[in-house]
């Protein structure tokens, strides 16, 4: 089982959508979720991070995390074609070390 | 600029040759890691440092593979007898709190 799944999409919404993305994580003991939106060929940028159960909203984007049921979601509201790009989910699962893992991303693509 | 830099952005290599690359990390940030991505998939843990310790090393990763962070400043990260499979873009990130921040990545072709 891998560490850290998502559905490599691509997930195709119209413009002024609510895009939905979804996470899976093995490791019941993490602690520490983080959503990184990457451009085709650019680096990865962090957008949100999220520690504790419970919602958390920053502008347009709202990280879920349900530890009981091992997933982390982003919600992203008034969906607009500049938010077309890659969305990775990463973990810092406690029998990793600590260490930052990542899931293979899934594609969002916003239709004008 | 105060973020991660990565040099060189490019770099076009012949099979068998060495290369080095260079990550300069936030300068607060005592993490540094480095991750290896091909096209279509998330970044691949390599190595990470906790300032100058080397706390963990990907089992996938061969011999070949080398890095270094002395004094907990910059790292290097060191291919030798580089193979048409090393192909990919090399990411460093640097974090003190949880939060990485990645820099431009390196880009390497092995022909």
């Amino acid at each position: 089982q891998k560490e850290v799944e998502q559905n490599s999409g691509p997930l195709s919404v119209p413009e002024g959508a609510i895009a939905s993305l979804n996470c899976t994580y093995s490791d019941r003991g993490s602690q520490s979720f983080f959503w990184y939106r990457q451009y085709s060929g650019k680096s990865p940028e962090l957008i949100m991070s999220i520690y504790s159960n419970g919602d958390k909203e920053d502008g347009r984007f709202t990280a879920q995390l349900n530890t009981a049921s091992q997933y982390v979601s982003l919600l992203i509201r008034d969906s607009q074609p500049s938010d077309s790009a890659t969305y990775l989910c990463a973990v810092e699962p406690k029998s990793s070390g600590d260490k930052l893992t990542f899931g293979t991303g899934t594609r969002l693509a916003v239709r004008p | 600029d105060t973020g991660v830099s990565q040099n060189p952005r490019h770099k076009i290599t012949k099979r068998g040759q060495n290369v080095t690359f260079r990550c300069d990390p936030i300068s607060e940030h005592n993490r540094l890691y480095w991750y290896r991505q091909t096209l279509g998939q998330g970044p691949e843990f390599l190595t990470y440092f906790q300032n100058e310790a080397q706390l963990e090393k990907s089992r996938l990763l061969s011999d070949r593979f080398s890095a270094e962070r002395p004094k907990g400043s910059f790292s290097t990260l060191e291919i030798q007898r580089t193979e048409q499979g090393d192909s990919a873009m090399y990411l460093c990130a640097s974090s003190i709190s949880g939060e990485a921040f990645f820099g431009q990545g390196t880009r390497l072709t092995v022909v």
